[in-house]
C-alpha cells in the first residue's frame, strides 16, 4: 500500500508569514485529492477538493495546487495569523472509496 | 450545515467488553465512514458504507465490525475490545463519491 505523505510535520511561523507544505500522493488510481483543516478540540473542516491536474483553488488567504501526473500537491497560505494554527491533512482517493489515503498531516502554529 | 455526531466523547472499557460506537448524519448523505486517530499515523480508514447494508473494509478493519440499518446512521462495533483499541475514533459523512466529508466530534476510546 503506499502511502500520502506530507511535509513538514510541524512547521512553526511568526505571524504575517507566508508559509507552505507538501503533500505527496500515488498517482496511479488517482480520482480526487482533499485538503481539511483540524483545530484542536474541534472536528477536520474542509478546504478544498481538487481532481483535475493543474488545478488551483483559494479561500481566503488559502490556496493549493495539484500535480497529478507527479503525485503532489501544495498548500500555501499567505500572511499566516494565529487562527490559522492548525494540523492540515491531505487525503487522496481513488476510484474505489476504500481506496482513501490521508497524510499523517502538517501541525502550524503560528505566532503572534 | 451538515451535522454528524457520535454518541460519547468519552468511553472507558475493559478488556473483552464489546462496544459500540454510534454516529448519525442529518444530510441524507450516502456515504459514512469509520476512522481512528493515532499519533503520528494520521487517520487510517476502518470501514465504510455507499449504502444501507453496505459495506466495505478499510485499512484496517481487524477487531471492527459495522451496520448501517438505516441510512443516517452508522455504527462501529468492537467485538471484544483491546488495549490496542485505545484510541480516537471518528466518524463522516459524504454526499457520494470523492465529495469532502464531514466529521463528527470524535470518540476518545480508552480500554484497560
Amino acid at each position: 500500500i503506499l502511502n500520502v505523505e506530507q511535509s513538514p510535520q510541524s512547521l512553526h511561523v511568526q505571524e504575517g508569514d507566508s508559509t507552505n507544505f507538501t503533500c505527496s500522493f500515488p498517482s496511479s488510481n488517482f480520482y480526487a485529492l482533499h485538503w481539511y483543516r483540524w483545530e484542536t478540540a474541534k472536528s477536520p473542516e474542509a478546504l478544498f477538493v481538487m481532481t483535475l491536474n493543474g488545478d488551483e483553488k483559494k479561500k481566503g488567504r488559502i490556496s493549493a495546487t495539484l500535480n497529478t501526473k507527479e503525485g503532489y500537491s501544495y498548500l500555501y497560505i499567505k500572511g499566516s495569523q494565529p487562527e490559522d494554527s492548525a494540523t492540515y491533512l491531505c487525503a487522496s482517493i481513488g476510484y474505489n472509496n476504500n481506496d482513501m489515503r490521508f497524510g499523517a498531516g502538517t501541525r502550524l502554529t503560528v505566532k503572534p | 450545515d451538515v451535522k454528524v455526531t457520535q454518541s460519547s466523547r468519552y468511553l472507558v472499557k475493559r478488556t473483552g467488553e464489546k462496544v459500540f460506537l454510534e454516529c448519525v448524519q442529518d444530510m441524507d448523505h450516502e456515504n459514512m465512514f469509520w476512522y481512528r486517530q493515532d499519533p503520528g499515523l494520521g487517520l487510517r480508514l476502518i470501514y465504510f458504507s455507499y449504502d444501507v447494508k453496505m459495506k466495505e473494509k478499510g485499512d484496517i478493519p481487524e477487531g471492527y465490525s459495522v451496520s448501517r440499518e438505516k441510512k443516517e446512521r452508522f455504527s462501529l462495533i468492537l467485538e471484544s475490545a483491546s488495549t490496542n483499541q485505545t484510541s480516537m475514533y471518528l466518524c463522516a459523512s459524504s454526499f457520494r463519491g470523492y465529495y469532502e466529508q464531514y466529521f463528527g466530534p470524535g470518540t476518545r476510546l480508552t480500554v484497560t
